[in-house]
């Protein structure tokens, strides 16, 4: 039973073109959250939310636009792809609360932008 | 400004003897650090993780250590095994409800046999 689930596994695109990330997770967690690991391997936050409710926003062009249908989806979309986007996108998921940070990451979503 | 830094890109260390690796931060207020494991192709997986408030977490074979003065952490791994090669990264979070970690750039561990 996968926990934290990521579609598609690949994805490449060309400049300009609008794509979209799917992430769901079965843990029953209130926590989701979008990462970014470019090439130099650094896994950065781009975005959570909690319950629906976006909590965290780094600065991340507009182009980025999560969207949490409930509590258990965190889609990420991306207009007018840019070469810069190509990186391995996380999901990952945790249940909220005060001293419990353990996340659960998905596989992973590779984006190539030609 | 990278706020957690693994500044070893990789470590080889021979099967049954102890890997170390080792993770500095610069950031006061993070009071919790947490060590996840990555394969190929795969997401990070948890290791295991301390607060600021102890110096030394015990999980099996994966120890980590926290030197809060020298903004330090390590995690040690006693025996290694080749199935422990992977990339290691240490995270680091200043607490509250966000769950905001932020992350180094990993340590690729190799364990020969």
């Amino acid at each position: 039973d996968t926990a934290v689930s990521q579609t598609p596994k690949y994805l490449v695109t060309q400049m300009g073109n609008d794509k979209s990330i799917k992430c769901e997770q079965n843990l029953g967690h209130d926590t989701m959250y979008w990462y970014k690991q470019d090439s130099k391997k650094f896994l950065k936050i781009m975005f959570s939310y909690n319950n629906k409710e976006l909590i965290i926003n780094e600065t991340v062009p507009n182009r980025f636009s999560p969207k949490s249908p409930d509590k258990a989806h965190l889609n990420l979309h991306i207009n007018s792809l840019e070469l810069g986007d190509s990186a391995v996108y996380f999901c990952a998921s945790s249940l909220a609360g005060l001293s419990n940070y353990e996340q659960y990451f998905g596989p992973g979503t590779r984006l190539t932008v030609t | 400004d990278q706020q957690v830094k693994q500044n070893s890109p990789s470590l080889s260390v021979q099967e049954g003897r102890i890997s170390i690796l080792n993770c500095d931060y610069t950031n006061s207020m993070f009071d919790y650090f947490l060590w996840y494991k990555k394969y190929p192709a795969e997401g990070p997986t948890f290791l295991i993780s301390i607060s600021s408030i102890k110096d030394k977490n015990e999980d099996g074979r994966f120890t980590v250590f926290l030197n809060k003065s020298a903004k330090h952490l390590s995690l040690h791994i006693v025996p290694s095994q080749p199935g422990d090669s992977a990339v290691y990264f240490c995270a680091a979070t200043g607490g509250g409800n966000t769950g905001k970690l932020i992350f180094g750039q990993g340590t690729t561990l190799q364990v020969k046999p």
